[in-house]
């Protein structure tokens, strides 16, 4: 199974708004409503910011935001904060066969 | 408060079979809609989905790890166990296990993940 493809690093300066893309098939991400989006600190474990395509746990700020169109799905930071800095990873079932296929995962600075 | 904690070799020869326990606490794998996955990570690289194991012993395996993966359960002691037959050095990687409740009101995604445990497979 092939992984969801998303940018290798995305940057902003605080207090910006940035997205990350998760590009997936018809298969994957066009056919579930069940992309889930990661935060991963250097050395932790990660934390989950989004589910079902764009639901937010308890906890999580009001900051982060999640979207979908097609086989894409999209993470919004709003007002980018230094703590933001970290990777980030998209996660989506895929159906019967594959299951679960996570992104290629993205490095997000924060200038 | 659902907590989860991975334990096993630090280090493993080529050829052998790496045995990793998940140890939880906080919810009950006898639950409906409750699962353990297991993830991993090799240094410097992208999260990799390995297997799930349900509430109601149903197993899902990753397609290109399915001959080696193998997960199992022990209800009483609230663990899960995943073992991965004939390790080689791309095995290396940090492996998680993490909690999935797809349940009314559930996430439907691994909300709560272990700290992970390191996995180096040299000679």
């Amino acid at each position: 199974q092939s992984a969801l493809t998303q940018p290798a690093s995305v940057s902003g300066s605080p207090g910006q708004s940035i997205t990350i893309s998760c590009t997936g098939s018809s298969s994957d991400v066009g056919s579930y409503v069940l992309v889930s989006w990661f935060q991963q600190h250097p050395g932790k474990a990660p934390k989950l910011l989004i589910y079902e395509d764009s639901g937010r746990p308890s906890g999580v700020s009001s900051r982060f935001s999640g979207s979908k169109s097609g086989n894409t799905a999209s993470l919004t930071i709003s007002g980018l904060q230094p703590e933001d800095e970290a990777d980030y990873y998209c996660c989506s079932y895929a159906g019967d066969i594959t299951f679960y296929v996570f992104g290629t995962g993205t490095k997000v600075t924060v200038l | 408060q659902i907590t989860l904690k991975e334990s096993g070799p630090t280090l493993v020869k080529p050829t052998q079979t790496l045995t990793l326990t998940c140890s939880f606490s906080g919810f009950s794998l006898s639950t409906s809609g409750v699962a353990v996955g297991w993830i991993r990570q090799p240094p410097g690289k992208a999260l990799e989905w390995l297997a799930l194991i349900y509430w109601d012993d149903d197993k899902n395996y990753s397609p290109s790890l399915k001959s080696r993966l193998a997960i199992t359960e022990d209800t009483s002691k609230n663990q899960v166990v995943l073992t991965l037959t004939n390790v080689g050095p791309v095995d290396t990687a940090t492996y998680f296990c993490a909690h999935l409740y797809g349940g009314y009101g559930g996430a439907n995604a691994f909300d709560v993940w272990g700290p992970g445990t390191m996995v180096t497979v040299s000679s």
